[in-house]
């Protein structure tokens, strides 16, 4: 079985540019999370998608962030304009569905430098 | 608003010990407890997952055990390898909410 594929792996860009990120969830999950990550933490929630409906998007920074999950599979997260502390790894995970009792499955992840 | 912490932020042993990784969380709503391993430059792999009935699970040399009273969680790697370097993450999955709140991790290194 695949896992969840990301790409870019890795972007470098300067500040005010634009960036996009895109996810591929495993086959078959209902389910989507785009998480960022800065150094030394440990990831925050950004969205969750259920299909293609948004069921969490409480911390995403609407202003400058968004994602779509067309069709309910994969998944496109952007950030216009980016700013320094945009600078993370932005990671996607996936699960069957989001009952309380699975576990999710994550990506690679897309490391993004902000100069 | 639940917290999640790790303790110690950063851990070296040399190889053969046995050691222990803290977590606490701050509010006992869960649905589970899970521990991740992440390699440099990777994304992250499910270790062991403790539902909130439960008190513990194991994996090989591994075992985590759940006190939800207390809100705290250890994983216990046993017998310590160079290949068990990496940063250990605590992910609680709060019942309130349905999301999973991680702690910042604990970098672990094994020295040959």
């Amino acid at each position: 079985e695949a896992g969840v594929a990301q790409s870019p792996r890795y972007k470098i860009i300067e500040k005010r540019q634009s960036v996009a990120f895109w996810c591929n969830p495993i086959s078959g999950h209902a389910t989507l999370y785009w998480y960022q990550q800065i150094l030394g933490q440990g990831p925050k929630l950004l969205i969750q998608f259920q299909n293609n409906g948004v069921v969490d998007d409480s911390q995403l920074p609407k202003d400058r962030f968004s994602a779509e999950r067309l069709k309910g599979v994969d998944s496109t997260l952007k950030i216009q304009p980016a700013k320094l502390e945009d600078s993370a790894v932005y990671l996607c995970a996936s699960s069957p569905f989001n009952e309380g009792q699975e576990t999710q499955y994550f990506g690679p992840g897309t490391r993004l430098l902000v100069l | 608003k639940q917290e999640v912490t790790q303790i110690p932020a950063a851990l070296s042993v040399p190889e053969g010990e046995n050691l222990v990784l803290n977590c606490s969380f701050t509010d006992s709503a869960i649905y589970n407890l899970q521990w991740f391993r992440q390699d440099p430059g990777k994304g992250l792999t499910s270790l062991l997952l403790i539902q909130s009935s439960q008190r513990e699970q194991t994996s090989g040399r591994l075992n985590a055990s759940l006190d939800k009273s207390s809100g705290r969680s250890t994983l216990y790697i046993a017998a310590s390898q160079p290949g068990d370097s990496a940063t250990y993450l605590c992910a609680v999955k709060s019942s309130n909410t349905g999301k999973l709140i991680f702690g910042q991790g604990t970098t672990l290194q094994v020295k040959p």
